[in-house]
């Protein structure tokens, strides 16, 4: 049973400061990381794809891979209220193109 | 350029009918994936198609059933309904399967299922 764990939250910063968002998971062949941002009754939008070990970035947000302690994390910069939302981590497999998502971390920035 | 393309957005239906949900790719996507969210949890994987053909088949019971016409839209079947399909249905595209590595999948505004 691939499964992708998320810390469910909520995650609570103030307004500028850096939120850190965390995902494990358990295939270890896993090829292809993502993170989902999802606002409340809203679809998910894809917010970063991240594939080798490192760092990426783009604007406020950083994703972060270690397949070697099988984790993948998420920095969001400068928190906004705009950010407050549920985080979802997705992963595909070795062969597979199918996302298993974890169940999300919902993160609220305090003006 | 549209977006993936979901209808209806909101249905509402009795315990053991049958629904059809339906969904547009974004054009020139030819993979369609069908994910189910319940409340509070991540999108779990239904199916996906590609090309008209199924290639993959999540954890789901042969009351759910999906097809790809050949202008790459799809329907989602649920049989007989229980209380327990009620969730959110979202449709994902990417251009291929494989394309997924690069670009991710897009989702569409979904389908809000109440079985009552």
């Amino acid at each position: 049973q691939k499964e992708v764990e998320q810390n469910s939250g909520p995650l609570s910063v103030p307004e500028g400061a850096i939120a850190s968002l965390n995902c494990t998971y358990s295939d270890r062949g896993s090829q292809s990381f993502f993170w989902y941002r999802q606002y409340s009754g809203k679809s998910p939008e894809l917010i970063m794809s991240i594939y080798s070990n490192g760092d990426k970035e783009d604007g406020r947000f950083t994703a972060q891979l270690n397949k070697a302690s099988q984790y993948v994390s998420l920095l969001i910069r400068d928190s906004q209220p705009s950010d407050s939302a549920t985080y979802l981590c997705a992963v595909t497999g070795a062969g597979s193109y199918q996302l298993t998502f974890g169940k999300g971390t919902k993160l609220s920035v305090i003006p | 350029d549209a977006g993936v393309t979901q209808s209806p957005t909101h249905l509402i239906k009795t315990r053991g009918q049958h629904v059809t949900l339906r969904c547009s790719p974004i054009s020139g996507h030819k993979s369609v994936s069908w994910y189910q969210q319940v409340l509070g949890q991540g999108p779990q994987f239904i199916f996906q198609y590609y090309e008209k053909e199924e290639r993959g088949r999540g954890n789901f019971p042969d009351r759910f059933s999906a097809r790809q016409f050949p202008n790459y839209s799809s329907e989602l079947n649920v049989n007989a309904l229980l209380l327990g399909d009620s969730a959110l249905y979202l449709c994902a595209s990417s251009l291929a399967p494989g394309r997924a590595y690069d670009y991710g999948y897009t989702f569409g505004s979904g389908t809000r299922l109440t079985v009552v």
